[in-house]
């Protein structure tokens, strides 16, 4: 079955610098790649995704790029303000509207003022 | 519009008990998945439903079920528990139209002791 890897575990940047996070995925037919962002306390909430048909897709300081060859996708997260420290998940899914999402494990990500 | 509910926030239960979680989607949407976070597996697929029939399995013992009613609710069921239990439980649902977007509840903290 699919399996997703996600890197770095935890990530510590400063306010205002950049922050990248990497997840690779076995399964050439996966097509849809989804990322989440945790709070503590709260569900995992959608912030931008891709599709196997776009190679990069941006939302205002978020934005995710893929590459379909190498099998990995990355979210860039630009200018971080301190409201961005979560734990971010990358997931993977190769149903076309029906819903099982493969998860990374997971990036603690800390913005230091 | 309202998000995804699920009730109740927090449960605590003894081992050999079985449980109930309710999860209600947003309106509109059909299809409602199941995920459980713990520390040491992360996010993991449970099941999808999908118009009142299960669409999609994980690997999880048949001590796990579920159920959709009409109204796109659903319950998901946990008998016999063991500790290995706890966890986060995660309700997602989605419109599964053309789009595979699924979004997540606060989710029900399930303590087994």
């Amino acid at each position: 079955g699919e399996n997703v890897e996600q890197h770095p575990s935890t990530l510590s940047v400063q306010e205002g610098d950049s922050a990248v996070i990497k997840c690779t995925y076995s399964d050439s037919a996966s097509n849809y790649f989804p990322w989440y962002k945790q709070e503590l306390g709260k569900g995992p909430q959608l912030i931008i995704d891709i599709r196997s048909n776009v190679g990069e897709k941006k939302d205002q300081r978020i934005a995710v790029t893929l590459n379909k060859t190498a099998k990995h996708f990355s979210l860039h997260i630009t200018e971080t303000q301190p409201e961005d420290s979560a734990v971010y998940f990358c997931a993977a899914s190769k149903s076309q509207g029906a819903q099982k999402l493969v998860f990374g494990q997971g990036t603690r990500l800390t913005i230091n003022p | 519009k309202a998000g995804v509910t699920q009730t109740p926030r927090y449960l605590i239960k003894t081992r050999g008990q079985q449980v109930t979680l309710s999860c209600s989607p947003i309106s509109g949407h059909r299809s409602v998945s199941w995920y459980q976070q713990t520390p040491g597996q992360g996010l993991q697929f449970l099941f999808e439903y999908f118009s009142e029939t299960q669409r999609n399995k994980g690997n999880f013992p048949g001590r796990f079920s579920g159920r959709q009613f009409s109204n796109s609710r659903s319950e998901m069921n946990v008998s016999t528990l063991e500790l290995g239990d706890s966890a986060l439980y995660l309700c997602a649902s989605s419109w599964t139209g053309t789009s595979n977007e699924a979004f997540f509840g606060q989710g029900t903290r399930l303590t087994v002791v």
